[in-house]
């Protein structure tokens, strides 16, 4: 079974500045991996998702995520953050062979100095 | 296009009470889904379904009940309220398996069980 974990309970950055949020996973084959965004109060939103391909993925928002196979990773980021990024971020994970059912990490807070 | 709705927003139970959490989609989606959403946790799957008449558990089933009797309802029941159930709950929907696919989210509902 998938696993995915998110290392950072919370990040704090200041506007403007970049912004990295770790993800890693463990499975065995290549993984299909997604990364949502959930402001207060709100339900989930897709920012970007990895199936195949280029490994370096493009978003909306301005983020973008990369996966590097050797390292187990899919981290997102985004060169310059906004005080509206402040948000929880989500890394979800799922097998490429099987049921296809995703597996979330615990989520990561991101706060928004400005 | 409503995308996916849930009511209600909030809900208050005493221990040992039912109800059930309606969700509701209008994008013709055959795969729909229950998360419970709690502290440090993520969301973790209860229930889902891959189509009208077709459900199946997910990692943490017991205590809830689905059924899916058209494409667009996939409503979620507590047959006896416990706190342990306090939580917030979210139902998603998608196409495709939500491991292959942008998986939509409803609002929430904020669940408090006494």
């Amino acid at each position: 079974a998938q696993s995915v974990t998110q290392p950072d309970i919370h990040i704090t950055v200041s506007e403007g500045a970049s912004l990295e949020l770790r993800c890693n996973y463990s499975y065995g084959a290549t993984p299909y991996l997604f990364w949502y965004v959930q402001s207060p109060g709100q339900g989930l939103q897709l920012l970007l998702k990895y199936f195949s391909g280029d490994t370096l993925v493009q978003g909306i928002k301005g983020f973008e995520a990369e996966f590097k196979r050797s390292q187990s990773s899919f981290n997102l980021r985004k060169p310059s953050v906004h005080w509206s990024d402040a948000a929880e971020y989500f890394c979800a994970v799922a097998a490429s062979g099987g049921s296809y059912i995703p597996t979330f990490g615990r989520g990561t807070s991101l706060i928004v100095h400005p | 296009n409503a995308g996916v709705t849930q009511t209600p927003k909030f809900q208050v139970l005493k221990t040992g009470q039912s109800m059930t959490l309606q969700c509701a989609q209008d994008m013709n989606h055959e795969y729909m889904s229950w998360y419970r959403q709690d502290p440090g946790m993520g969301l973790r799957l209860i229930h889902y379904s891959v189509g009208a008449g077709i459900t199946d558990q997910g990692e943490v089933p017991n205590g809830y009940n689905v059924s899916r009797s058209t494409t667009e309802d996939f409503p979620l029941r507590l047959l006896s309220a416990a706190p342990s159930q306090t939580s917030v709950y979210f139902c998603a929907s998608s196409q495709l398996p939500g491991g292959t696919d942008t998986q939509y989210f409803g609002p929430g509902t904020r669940l408090t069980v006494l």
